[in-house]
């Protein structure tokens, strides 16, 4: 099946940038996404990109996205304490109704 | 609009044990799914609904089974538990309306042991 990669942990300091990398397999993908979950909470949809774009900004976030090497990535400006949480990379290929995700990566932010 | 809700939170089963994990939904969403999460493995699709009286199988459906006889409700029924259920399971809802966003609401998840 299809494959989505992420590193699992990434730590920075309160105010530098985070950026959170995401690889995928699917070749068809028409739409990536990441998700957010705060501790003990269900995902909640930060952004997403389709497919045939290179970059979509939205506030603090920069999502780029290089589809030759079917690499996403998240890039958090300013990072603050609130934005401690686990980061989900996601594809939607072109089937429509299933997302398939990463195994998330938990971000940390030290004061 | 409460959005998507979960019972139980917590659960401990015993090994053949069987239970049905709820979920609803108030905002007349037609699309319904549910995942189980493990460490490291972000979420893999157990089964989904795209309406009342259809469901399908996702990645992971064997061990489970579901139902959607109406629109706001989606239960997902272990039959026999085993330890390998031993996970976190998030139900998500979402609009066909939703578009390319494909904005799912999640609940707040049902964290499941078997022993």
């Amino acid at each position: 099946g299809e494959d989505v990669e992420q590193s699992l942990f990434l730590s920075v300091r309160e105010g530098d940038s985070s950026v959170i990398n995401c690889t995928y397999t699917d070749s068809s993908s028409t739409y990536l996404y990441w998700y957010k979950q705060e501790p003990g909470a269900g995902l909640q949809l930060l952004t997403y990109i389709f497919s045939n774009m290179d970059m979509k900004q939205d506030q603090r976030l920069t999502v780029l996205l290089n589809k030759k090497d079917k690499h996403l990535s998240l890039r958090i400006a300013d990072t603050q304490t609130g934005d401690s949480a686990i980061y989900f990379c996601a594809e939607r290929g072109d089937a429509g109704n299933m997302l398939t995700f990463g195994g998330g990566t938990r971000l940390m932010v030290k004061p | 609009n409460a959005g998507v809700t979960q019972t139980p939170k917590f659960q401990v089963l015993k090994t053949g044990q069987s239970m049905t994990l709820q979920c609803a939904q108030d905002m007349n969403h037609e699309y319904m799914s549910w995942y189980r999460q493990d460490p490291g493995m972000g979420l893999r699709l157990i089964h989904y609904s795209v309406g009342a009286g259809i469901t399908d199988q996702g990645e992971v459906p064997n061990g489970y089974n579901v139902s959607r006889s109406t629109t706001e409700d989606f239960p997902l029924r272990l039959l026999s538990a085993a330890p390998s259920q031993t996970s976190v399971y998030f139900c998500a809802s979402r609009s066909p309306q939703a578009g390319v966003s494909y904005e799912q609401y999640f609940g707040p998840g049902t964290r499941l042991t078997v022993t």
